[in-house]
């Protein structure tokens, strides 16, 4: 059991908008930077979002991202087919390791 | 371009060792802390240990402390996982990925422990 919280799955119809919650506490989430990765089936995970919102070069603005004490949140717009992935929010902890949340599918309906 | 190559996976019985390498390429790999991420076979991802780029400050997850042993050498470009005591537990792909923010990865090797 991670201690990120995240639903196991979402689900939204082709061009709407689906958010994926994450939720932490003070000792990660609330005093540290959040990133969100994107993994397609059999494929390795790819950085969407750092520092909360931050979208790395290449990753379009349909990508979202933001934090609110101890929980992010990743937004997706416009949905396409092969947004179809699983997506996890990741975070320092003070105990000084690197937590991943336990991962949610997305289903494009 | 940036690629980090994993590898070095394989099967070994419980108990065992392997070292798994991480060549990079296409940037400066003495800058830049690393990380080994693991996925178990239909898991979810798990952090397995970190290095600053000039190995000042190594962490480890709970799970493979005092058992695996992070390291670099930046004149060779490569990152090293030296994982002893293995156990079932410890089936997983490897990936190695660069820096904090993890923004690349390889492809990850295969580490099967069974007898």
């Amino acid at each position: 059991q991670s201690v990120l919280t995240q639903p196991p799955s979402v689900s939204a119809a082709p061009g709407q908008k689906v958010t994926i919650s994450c939720s932490g506490s003070s000792s990660n989430i609330g005093n540290n930077y959040v990133s969100w990765y994107q993994q397609l089936p059999g494929t390795a995970p790819k950085l969407l979002i750092y520092d909360n919102n931050k979208r790395p070069s290449g990753i379009p603005d349909r990508f979202s991202g933001s934090k609110s004490g101890t929980s992010a949140t990743l937004g997706i717009t416009g949905l396409q087919t092969g947004d179809e992935a699983d997506y996890y929010c990741g975070t320092w902890d003070s105990s000084l390791s690197v937590l991943f949340g336990g991962g949610t599918k997305l289903t494009v309906l | 371009e940036v690629q980090l190559v994993e590898s070095g996976g394989g099967l070994v019985k419980p108990g065992g060792s392997l070292r798994l390498s991480c060549a990079a390429s296409g940037f400066t790999f003495s800058s830049y802390s690393m990380n080994w991420v693991r996925q178990a076979p239909g898991k979810g991802l798990e952090w397995v240990s970190s290095i600053s780029s000039s190995s000042s400050y190594i962490y480890y997850a709970d799970s493979v402390k005092g058992r695996f042993t992070i390291s670099r050498d930046n004149a060779k470009n490569s990152l090293y996982l030296q994982m002893n005591s293995l156990r079932a537990e410890d089936t997983a792909v490897y990936y190695c990925a660069r820096n904090v923010e993890m923004i690349y990865w390889g492809q990850g090797t295969l580490v099967t422990v069974s007898s």
